[in-house]
């Protein structure tokens, strides 16, 4: 069935530094792919998502381009700040109705 | 304007006995899911109504777990007898339809279930 792997965590990074959080997928068909994010206390937000191969989602700096040769969907930034830290989730949405999760990646940036 | 919201933000439960937990979506959102966080799990999906009809109930682990949503807003979980590895976090999300790719889900700030 479809699933999700991205790295464990947590990633301790200083700020300012590049953040690249890694997550492959496994899926029947041409799935959507999405990063969520939650920040302490609050809900899961959508942070970006990419509907087609090669297409790159963006938002608050952060970028994941779909990859299909690689069934890659990596979420990069060039510069992380403290107010990044959070745990970030990976997910696919295939030919059903139900998104699908990876296991998600604590993220904490140090000033 | 107001989000998804949940329904006990905690319970705490003796094993065995039920719970029923509350969804209300985002006004005007046909579609509402609930998934289940675990420790150190990611989000597994429980079921998925469209309107006050659940098309998708294949996430929900045992008989135990019920749900509705009967007049198509909001939605209760229900957990019957419950043990110990029931104990998560069950989050709710809405969306304005079933397409996701163009309609993204909203979450709720979930409810943390734990059994003793």
């Amino acid at each position: 069935g479809d699933s999700v792997t991205q790295m464990e965590g947590p990633v301790t990074l200083s700020e300012e530094a590049f953040l690249t959080i890694n997550c492959t997928y496994t899926a029947t068909g041409y799935p959507s792919l999405f990063w969520y994010v939650q920040y302490p206390g609050e809900g899961l937000q959508l942070l970006l998502k990419a509907t087609k191969a090669d297409d790159k989602g963006s938002n608050k700096g952060f970028e994941a381009t779909y990859r299909k040769e690689t069934t890659s969907f990596h979420l990069e930034k060039g510069s992380v700040q403290v107010s990044d830290s959070a745990v970030y989730f990976c997910a696919l949405g295939g030919a059903t109705n139900k998104l699908i999760f990876g296991t998600g990646t604590l993220l904490a940036v140090q000033p | 304007g107001a989000g998804v919201s949940q329904s006990p933000s905690n319970k705490v439960t003796e094993k065995g006995k039920d719970v029923e937990l509350r969804c209300d979506p985002i006004s005007g959102h046909t579609a509402l899911y609930w998934y289940r966080q675990s420790l150190g799990q990611g989000l597994e999906f429980l079921i998925y109504f469209q309107g006050n009809s659940a098309p998708d109930k294949s996430g929900l682990p045992n008989d135990r777990f019920s749900a509705e949503r009967p007049e198509g807003s909001f939605s209760t979980l229900e957990i019957q007898r419950t043990e110990q590895g029931d104990s998560a976090m069950y989050l709710c999300a809405s969306s304005k339809r079933q397409d996701r790719a163009n309609s993204p889900l909203h979450f709720g700030n979930g409810t943390r279930l734990t059994v003793t």
